[in-house]
């Protein structure tokens, strides 16, 4: 079974819409962390936000935040805002404390921003 | 700050040749990883090491082996390409994780790895 389930292989947003991505996973651990990473044309990847299954509130960082809904085991990113620069594949990973808290990483989704 | 370097960038192997893809971070991190990703889909972890000297298998460690034998280095060699191992290579580092696992990774640029 997919641990991280990324539905969207692909999006069309408008320039300055806010954009919201979504990532499902599986987990019995109760101890376990979400990441969302960002890998641009150019194909490094970066790093945009975290969230702990024991955070009580939903991560954010700058135009990116996650809207964490834990009994859904859902972990979406939301950009606001968005910008052009924003175009890239986005991928969703987790790390479970049973599993030497190894990333285990969605198929992505592949986000173009229109002007 | 360079923080984590790959070398080669790009390499075009026959099938039956030996490389070695060198991995080096200058943050002090003790954890350090390898990954794949292929086409459509996202990274998949080949080894990873907890210290130097220290190696474990991930997801799909058959066909590499990895050597930790200093703490900012992590190597990963491919004793007999196959067409299979066509990938991009990543290399990433983190302190150890904590609670829920909260340290980021920190990736390279990585290695594109044609297999022909």
């Amino acid at each position: 079974a997919q641990k991280i389930t990324q539905t969207q292989p692909g999006m069309f947003v408008q320039e300055k819409e806010a954009v919201t991505l979504d990532c499902t996973y599986d987990t019995s651990d109760p101890s376990y962390g979400l990441f969302w990473y960002k890998q641009p044309s150019s194909g490094e990847m970066i790093f945009l936000i975290y969230q702990g299954s024991y955070d009580q509130q939903n991560a954010t960082e700058g135009r990116y935040s996650l809207n964490f809904q834990k009994a859904r085991k859902s972990a979406n990113l939301v950009i606001s805002a968005s910008q052009l620069g924003d175009s890239a594949m986005y991928f969703c990973a987790m790390r479970e404390e049973d599993s030497n808290y190894q990333l285990i990483w969605g198929a992505g989704t592949k986000l173009i921003i229109k002007p | 700050n360079a923080g984590v370097t790959q070398t080669p960038k790009f390499r075009v192997l026959k099938t039956g040749q030996s490389m070695t893809l060198l991995c080096a971070q200058d943050m002090n991190h003790e954890y350090m990883y390898w990954y794949r990703q292929d086409p459509g889909m996202g990274l998949r972890l080949i080894h990873y090491s907890v210290g130097e000297g220290t190696t474990a298998k991930g997801e799909v460690p058959d066909g590499y082996n990895v050597s930790r034998l200093k703490k900012q280095n992590f190597l990963l060699g491919l004793e007999s390409a196959a067409p299979s191992q066509t990938s991009v290579y990543f290399c990433a580092s983190s302190r150890p994780p904590g609670l829920a696992g909260q340290e980021t990774q920190y990736f390279g640029p990585g290695t594109r790895l044609l297999v022909l």
